[in-house]
């Protein structure tokens, strides 16, 4: 298994412009999320999927989109990066509900946003 | 809602010593899980330990141990025998039951310095 696979690692970004992080895991879990993490500061949750066609927003989901078309792509769409997105980006997966099993992230996305 | 507080944003300990990390939780739920995870300076979040409420007995990972006490809704993690690679951030994290919104709660982390 290849777990929760993000692309890219590393992103440069102009004010104004748009781009789509992409997320992937191949565990087939039923949960998914975004949370974005800020220098020497926790996650905070974006957005999150419970099963495909279901999202629902988090703590901070202003700027960003998602979708869920099937159980293993959740991407995380911004619609005009702003300077206050530069962030870390980081997708998770879980089964849903109440189980012992923990919560798997990615490797992240550094993201700049100049 | 559910809320997790670590209320130490910074901790050292001197290697091979022990350290305790803090984490508090508010709920009004009987039954949950309670994790920590670690994130080395290569961002990668680890699962070191994690705790099912409804067991009494305190989870143990080798050098990783917690004190769980439902009472008074505390999941402390204790490093014993402190390496210089335990140096990171660790986030103490609830999940809950609910099969239709947020499952996971992560608190603020504590940095934690292992000092040689």
């Amino acid at each position: 298994n290849a777990g929760v696979t993000q692309t890219p690692k590393f992103q440069v970004l102009k004010t104004g412009q748009s781009m789509t992080l992409q997320c992937a895991q191949d565990m087939n879990h039923e949960y998914m999320s975004w949370y974005r993490q800020d220098p020497g500061m926790g996650l905070r949750l974006i957005h999150y999927s419970v099963g495909a066609g279901i999202t629902d927003q988090g703590e901070v989901p202003n700027g960003y989109n998602v979708s869920r078309s099937t159980t293993e792509d959740f991407p995380l769409r911004l619609l005009s990066a702003a300077p206050s997105q530069t962030s870390v980006y980081f997708c998770a997966s879980s089964y849903a509900g109440l189980k012992i099993d923990e919560q798997f992230f990615g490797p992240g996305t550094r993201l700049t946003v100049l | 809602a559910q809320t997790v507080t670590q209320s130490q944003p910074e901790m050292s300990v001197q290697e091979a010593e022990t350290v305790t990390l803090s984490c508090t939780y508010d709920t009004s739920e009987s039954d949950y899980y309670l994790f920590w995870y670690k994130q080395p300076p290569s961002r990668q979040m680890i699962l070191v330990i994690r705790q099912e409420a409804y067991k009494q007995q305190n989870a143990t990972e080798n050098r990783f141990s917690v004190n769980f006490q439902k009472a008074a809704k505390s999941f402390s993690l204790k490093i014993s025998d402190s390496q210089l690679g335990d140096a990171a951030m660790y986030f103490c994290a609830y999940r809950t039951d609910d099969n239709y919104g947020q499952n996971f709660v992560f608190g603020p982390g504590t940095r934690l310095s292992v000092l040689p």
